[in-house]
């Protein structure tokens, strides 16, 4: 598994777009990069993933560089229910969890 | 949509005693996982188990520790003599496959030693 570097808090206005970034320069050509949130002590919960191309569902989009070596979680218009610890993670196999970046959304 | 369930939510016992957490996965999923966050801390895997066998496990998860698939819906962990240091929420994770797709994760259940 790829090591990711995620910066340890970031801020966010209610309503504008947060951008979350993860560096992870090691990953290999079968590792797909994955985004979970964890809200309080509840269970992780899944985002989104991506191999190369960039993806969008109802909750994020994940822009993932033409090298690989690092992506950006973005969630569009942040609300105050989105305040968790966001986790980057590069794997092909295992999910392991580092420590995140904790989002604050602040009205 | 589908859910993992945990049971019990939150667990008191006293140090030595045995202990089991309960986990329904989600039906079709073949994959099961159970993961521990010590308070403050990150979210640490424990053990994986595919075809009734476990397939991965982590430093952590030693002889004190077993898994079981007994029927075709629960997964339970078993601490065998619980230690004051076992406090933590353990949250049970099943897949259908493990990659590409995600893993979906219970509510966890919050084991406190005493």
């Amino acid at each position: 598994d790829a090591k990711t570097t995620q910066p340890p808090s970031m801020d966010c206005a209610e309503g504008r777009a947060a951008n979350l970034p993860c560096n992870h320069s090691t990953i290999s050509g079968n590792e797909y990069v994955y985004w979970y949130r964890q809200i309080h002590s509840q269970g992780p919960q899944y985002i989104i993933h991506g191999l190369k191309n960039n993806e969008t569902n109802e909750m994020a989009s994940l822009i993932i560089t033409e090298d690989r070596k690092s992506s950006t979680l973005i969630l569009p218009h942040a609300t105050l229910r989105d305040t968790a610890v966001y986790y980057c993670i590069a794997t092909g196999n295992q999910f392991y969890f580092g420590t995140g970046t904790s989002l604050t959304v602040i009205p | 949509e589908p859910e993992v369930t945990q049971t019990p939510s939150h667990q008191v016992t006293q140090m030595g005693q045995e202990v089991i957490l309960r986990c329904v996965p989600i039906s079709n999923h073949l994959y099961f996982y159970w993961y521990r966050q010590i308070l403050g801390q990150k979210v640490e895997f424990l053990v994986s188990f595919y075809n009734n066998e476990i397939s991965e496990k982590s430093e952590i998860f030693d002889d004190q520790f077993s898994v079981e698939r007994p029927d075709g819906s629960n997964f339970t962990l078993k601490i065998r003599s619980t230690k004051l240091e076992d406090s933590a929420m353990y949250f049970c994770a099943s897949s259908v496959i493990r990659v590409p797709y995600g893993y979906t994760f219970g509510s966890g259940t919050r084991l406190t030693v005493v």
